[in-house]
């Protein structure tokens, strides 16, 4: 089974700090995604890579960044962290197909800036 | 950008057939539609994904119509752990990669 590991199940962290959300995966997969999850508002993208040293944008990656320095860790970045960062974080990895795609998600990470 | 609805929330009985419909009028020509259950505090995990007509497997059936404008997710005799959350996600091909957006999910409850 794919296994993708977030390093914290929860995070407390104070405004202004930086903070690092880490993941893992073992599956040798090119692809890597970071979501945020908040009540009502489903999971938006913040950040995806598709290979080592890559990334794009996703819909807010606002206040963000991340780091692809090897194939099977994919790490995100709160570089100021603030009050309106506390959600619960998702990291995903996949392998394509043409446009076919299967997402394998770790356990998340629920971070609260204070 | 193309977006995906779903019925916000379900109500249902043990031993019931469900079906969840979602929406996603943009769909490309090559896309194909996912679905996901999620559990709290747990990540989502794959369901079912299709292409066109009707895929089945040991969890579920989909259902996607000739326009594929739409796609429902069909969940045979549901039991209680089949409360969860699921989510219908469109493959989008933005500057040649995948930007997988997800709809906001439906909230599935399942009654005694």
């Amino acid at each position: 089974d794919v296994k993708v590991t977030q390093s914290s199940r929860y995070l407390v962290k104070r405004t202004g700090e930086k903070v690092f959300l880490e993941c893992v995966q073992d599956m040798d997969h090119e692809n890597m995604f970071w979501y945020r999850q908040d009540p009502g508002l489903g999971l938006r993208l913040i950040y995806f890579s598709y290979d080592v040293k890559m990334k794009e944008k996703g819909d807010i990656p606002e206040g963000y960044s991340v780091s692809r320095e090897k194939k099977e860790r994919f790490s995100l970045i709160l570089e100021s962290a603030s009050t309106n960062q506390t959600s619960m974080y998702l990291c995903a990895s996949s392998y394509r197909t043409g446009s076919n795609e299967k997402l394998f998600f770790g356990s998340g990470t629920q971070l609260s800036v204070l | 950008l193309a977006k995906t609805t779903q019925p916000i929330s379900m109500d249902s009985y043990e031993g019931q057939e469900v079906n969840i419909t979602c929406s996603h009028n943009n769909i490309a020509t090559n896309d194909y539609i996912t679905w996901y259950q999620q559990f709290p505090s747990q990540g989502p995990r794959f369901i079912i994904q299709g292409y066109k007509t009707k895929v089945t497997n040991e969890v579920a059936s989909l259902f996607i119509p000739a326009d594929r404008k739409s796609s429902t997710l069909s969940l045979p005799r549901v039991s209680l752990s089949d409360t969860a959350v699921y989510y219908c996600l469109v493959g989008l091909l933005s500057g040649g990669y995948n930007k997988l957006i997800f709809g906001a999910g439906t909230r599935l409850a399942v009654h005694p």
